[in-house]
Protein backbone atom coordinates (compact mmCIF):
# COMPACT_ATOMS: atom_id res chain seq x y z
CA UNK A 1 0.00 0.00 0.00
CA UNK A 2 1.35 3.54 -0.90
CA UNK A 3 1.71 5.78 2.01
CA UNK A 4 0.81 9.31 2.34
CA UNK A 5 2.24 11.67 -0.35
CA UNK A 6 2.69 15.32 -0.17
CA UNK A 7 3.66 17.56 -2.87
CA UNK A 8 6.10 19.47 -3.42
CA UNK A 9 8.59 18.71 -0.53
CA UNK A 10 10.14 21.91 -0.48
CA UNK A 11 8.98 25.39 -1.19
CA UNK A 12 10.85 28.91 -1.05
CA UNK A 13 8.17 31.97 -1.18
CA UNK A 14 8.42 35.45 -0.38
CA UNK A 15 6.29 37.62 1.73
CA UNK A 16 2.78 38.39 0.66
CA UNK A 17 2.70 35.68 -2.04
CA UNK A 18 0.52 32.78 -1.58
CA UNK A 19 0.94 28.97 -1.59
CA UNK A 20 -1.25 25.41 -2.23
CA UNK A 21 0.52 22.58 -0.68
CA UNK A 22 -1.02 18.81 -1.62
CA UNK A 23 -1.83 15.70 0.17
CA UNK A 24 -2.55 12.66 -1.44
CA UNK A 25 -3.40 10.37 1.57
CA UNK A 26 -3.19 6.46 2.15
CA UNK A 27 -5.86 4.65 -0.35
CA UNK A 28 -8.86 3.74 1.56
CA UNK A 29 -8.89 6.33 4.17
CA UNK A 30 -11.55 9.34 4.67
CA UNK A 31 -9.76 11.36 7.06
CA UNK A 32 -6.68 14.26 6.38
CA UNK A 33 -5.44 16.42 9.51
CA UNK A 34 -2.54 19.39 8.62
CA UNK A 35 -0.08 20.02 11.16
CA UNK A 36 2.39 22.96 11.30
CA UNK A 37 5.67 21.73 12.94
CA UNK A 38 8.16 24.51 14.26
CA UNK A 39 11.35 24.08 16.33
CA UNK A 40 9.92 26.18 19.15
CA UNK A 41 6.03 25.32 18.95
CA UNK A 42 6.19 21.93 17.83
CA UNK A 43 3.03 19.98 16.38
CA UNK A 44 0.28 22.34 15.39
CA UNK A 45 -2.74 21.09 14.78
CA UNK A 46 -4.28 23.09 11.77
CA UNK A 47 -7.31 20.72 10.65
CA UNK A 48 -9.09 17.98 9.54
CA UNK A 49 -10.63 16.84 6.63
CA UNK A 50 -13.38 14.00 6.35
CA UNK A 51 -15.73 13.14 3.37
CA UNK A 52 -14.75 16.58 1.89
CA UNK A 53 -16.11 18.42 5.07
CA UNK A 54 -13.73 20.53 7.64
CA UNK A 55 -14.34 18.74 10.61
CA UNK A 56 -12.10 20.13 13.41
CA UNK A 57 -9.92 22.75 12.81
CA UNK A 58 -6.90 24.84 15.15
CA UNK A 59 -5.74 28.03 15.89
CA UNK A 60 -4.51 29.28 13.15
CA UNK A 61 -5.46 32.53 11.06
CA UNK A 62 -8.31 32.50 8.40
CA UNK A 63 -4.72 32.99 6.01
CA UNK A 64 -4.73 29.11 6.24
CA UNK A 65 -7.68 27.08 4.67
CA UNK A 66 -7.74 23.73 3.01
CA UNK A 67 -10.47 21.46 1.24
CA UNK A 68 -10.81 18.14 0.68
CA UNK A 69 -12.03 16.45 -2.94
CA UNK A 70 -14.23 13.22 -2.93
CA UNK A 71 -10.86 10.86 -3.97
CA UNK A 72 -9.80 12.39 -0.23
CA UNK A 73 -6.91 13.95 -1.78
CA UNK A 74 -6.29 17.00 0.03
CA UNK A 75 -4.68 20.57 -0.86
CA UNK A 76 -3.74 23.44 2.33
CA UNK A 77 -3.73 27.03 1.18
CA UNK A 78 -1.95 29.97 3.01
CA UNK A 79 -2.83 33.10 1.60
CA UNK A 80 -0.41 36.57 2.24
CA UNK A 81 2.31 34.84 3.68
CA UNK A 82 3.90 35.78 6.65
CA UNK A 83 7.76 34.99 7.46
CA UNK A 84 6.52 32.88 10.62
CA UNK A 85 4.71 31.23 8.20
CA UNK A 86 8.28 29.21 7.77
CA UNK A 87 7.39 25.98 8.63
CA UNK A 88 7.35 21.79 7.89
CA UNK A 89 3.51 21.42 6.91
CA UNK A 90 2.79 17.97 7.99
CA UNK A 91 -0.11 16.10 6.27
CA UNK A 92 -1.60 12.90 8.20
CA UNK A 93 -4.25 10.42 6.74
CA UNK A 94 -6.24 7.97 9.32
CA UNK A 95 -9.31 5.91 8.54
CA UNK A 96 -11.70 7.67 11.37
CA UNK A 97 -9.29 10.91 12.06
CA UNK A 98 -8.68 9.98 15.98
CA UNK A 99 -6.92 7.16 15.13
CA UNK A 100 -3.23 5.96 14.22
CA UNK A 101 -2.08 9.00 12.30
CA UNK A 102 0.08 7.96 8.80
CA UNK A 103 2.48 11.04 8.19
CA UNK A 104 4.09 12.52 5.04
CA UNK A 105 7.53 13.35 4.47
CA UNK A 106 5.95 17.29 4.49
CA UNK A 107 6.49 19.85 2.99
CA UNK A 108 9.08 22.45 4.00
CA UNK A 109 7.76 25.91 3.51
CA UNK A 110 10.39 28.84 3.68
CA UNK A 111 9.49 32.67 3.20
CA UNK A 112 11.99 34.98 2.34
CA UNK B 1 -7.54 25.42 26.09
CA UNK B 2 -6.68 21.71 26.35
CA UNK B 3 -2.92 21.12 26.70
CA UNK B 4 -1.35 17.65 26.10
CA UNK B 5 2.38 18.35 28.04
CA UNK B 6 5.11 16.03 27.98
CA UNK B 7 8.95 15.82 30.32
CA UNK B 8 11.41 15.92 29.57
CA UNK B 9 12.49 18.06 26.73
CA UNK B 10 15.67 16.51 26.03
CA UNK B 11 17.25 13.59 27.23
CA UNK B 12 20.50 12.47 26.60
CA UNK B 13 21.74 9.01 27.70
CA UNK B 14 24.69 6.57 27.62
CA UNK B 15 23.78 3.55 25.37
CA UNK B 16 22.41 0.50 28.14
CA UNK B 17 20.87 3.40 30.28
CA UNK B 18 16.97 3.16 30.18
CA UNK B 19 14.89 6.02 29.58
CA UNK B 20 11.28 7.47 30.33
CA UNK B 21 9.05 9.94 28.98
CA UNK B 22 6.42 11.43 30.51
CA UNK B 23 2.96 13.01 28.97
CA UNK B 24 0.30 14.29 31.06
CA UNK B 25 -2.99 16.07 29.85
CA UNK B 26 -5.49 18.86 30.98
CA UNK B 27 -8.77 16.88 30.24
CA UNK B 28 -9.30 13.09 30.08
CA UNK B 29 -7.77 11.47 26.63
CA UNK B 30 -10.18 9.07 24.86
CA UNK B 31 -6.77 7.38 23.32
CA UNK B 32 -3.47 8.20 23.47
CA UNK B 33 -1.03 7.17 20.94
CA UNK B 34 3.04 7.72 20.60
CA UNK B 35 4.69 8.53 17.66
CA UNK B 36 8.54 8.63 17.07
CA UNK B 37 10.45 11.46 14.75
CA UNK B 38 13.76 10.52 13.57
CA UNK B 39 15.74 13.67 13.03
CA UNK B 40 14.85 14.88 9.25
CA UNK B 41 11.75 12.67 8.98
CA UNK B 42 8.16 12.38 10.03
CA UNK B 43 6.14 11.13 12.87
CA UNK B 44 5.87 7.65 12.80
CA UNK B 45 2.95 5.68 14.63
CA UNK B 46 4.23 3.25 17.44
CA UNK B 47 1.10 2.28 19.34
CA UNK B 48 -2.61 3.60 20.56
CA UNK B 49 -3.63 2.51 23.86
CA UNK B 50 -7.42 3.04 24.70
CA UNK B 51 -8.33 1.78 28.37
CA UNK B 52 -7.65 2.94 31.82
CA UNK B 53 -4.69 1.96 33.50
CA UNK B 54 -3.57 0.27 29.77
CA UNK B 55 0.05 -1.25 29.42
CA UNK B 56 1.68 -2.37 26.46
CA UNK B 57 4.72 -3.98 25.39
CA UNK B 58 6.61 -3.22 21.87
CA UNK B 59 10.12 -5.11 22.68
CA UNK B 60 12.49 -2.93 24.80
CA UNK B 61 9.49 -0.13 24.72
CA UNK B 62 6.59 -0.16 27.73
CA UNK B 63 3.67 1.97 27.21
CA UNK B 64 1.28 2.80 30.12
CA UNK B 65 -1.76 4.86 30.09
CA UNK B 66 -2.71 6.47 33.39
CA UNK B 67 -6.22 5.31 35.61
CA UNK B 68 -7.59 8.43 35.36
CA UNK B 69 -6.88 8.58 31.40
CA UNK B 70 -4.87 11.90 31.91
CA UNK B 71 -1.21 10.45 31.73
CA UNK B 72 0.62 8.02 30.05
CA UNK B 73 4.28 7.20 29.65
CA UNK B 74 7.00 5.92 27.57
CA UNK B 75 9.94 3.38 28.91
CA UNK B 76 12.93 1.93 26.76
CA UNK B 77 14.42 -0.48 28.70
CA UNK B 78 18.44 -0.83 27.66
CA UNK B 79 18.41 1.83 25.07
CA UNK B 80 20.29 1.77 21.64
CA UNK B 81 21.48 4.13 19.15
CA UNK B 82 18.89 3.27 16.96
CA UNK B 83 16.05 4.73 19.45
CA UNK B 84 17.83 8.23 18.72
CA UNK B 85 14.98 10.87 17.45
CA UNK B 86 11.86 12.54 19.30
CA UNK B 87 9.38 10.96 20.93
CA UNK B 88 5.79 12.48 20.45
CA UNK B 89 2.23 11.65 22.36
CA UNK B 90 -0.95 12.88 21.27
CA UNK B 91 -4.79 12.31 22.37
CA UNK B 92 -8.12 13.69 21.91
CA UNK B 93 -9.17 15.63 24.98
CA UNK B 94 -12.50 15.07 25.47
CA UNK B 95 -15.12 14.68 22.81
CA UNK B 96 -13.23 17.65 21.34
CA UNK B 97 -12.43 14.99 17.86
CA UNK B 98 -9.21 17.18 17.44
CA UNK B 99 -5.51 15.51 18.25
CA UNK B 100 -3.66 17.26 20.36
CA UNK B 101 0.10 16.57 20.40
CA UNK B 102 2.65 17.02 23.26
CA UNK B 103 5.45 18.66 22.76
CA UNK B 104 7.83 16.29 22.36
CA UNK B 105 10.72 14.46 24.43
CA UNK B 106 14.28 14.26 22.64
CA UNK B 107 16.06 11.66 23.03
CA UNK B 108 19.98 11.33 22.41
CA UNK B 109 22.32 8.20 23.28
CA UNK B 110 25.68 8.11 23.58
CA UNK B 111 27.61 4.95 22.01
Amino acid sequence: KAGVTQTPRYLIKTRGQQVTLSCSPISGHRSVSWYQQTPGQGLQFLFEYFSETQRNKGNFPGRFSGRQFSNSRSEMNVSTLELGDSALYLCASSSDGLGAQHFGDGTRLSIL
Amino acid sequence: GQQVMQIPQYQHVQEGEDFTTYCNSSTTLSNIQWYKQRPGGHPVFLIQLVKSGEVKKQKRLTFQFGEAKKNSSLHITATQTTDVGTYFCAGPPGNTGKLIFGQGTTLQVKP
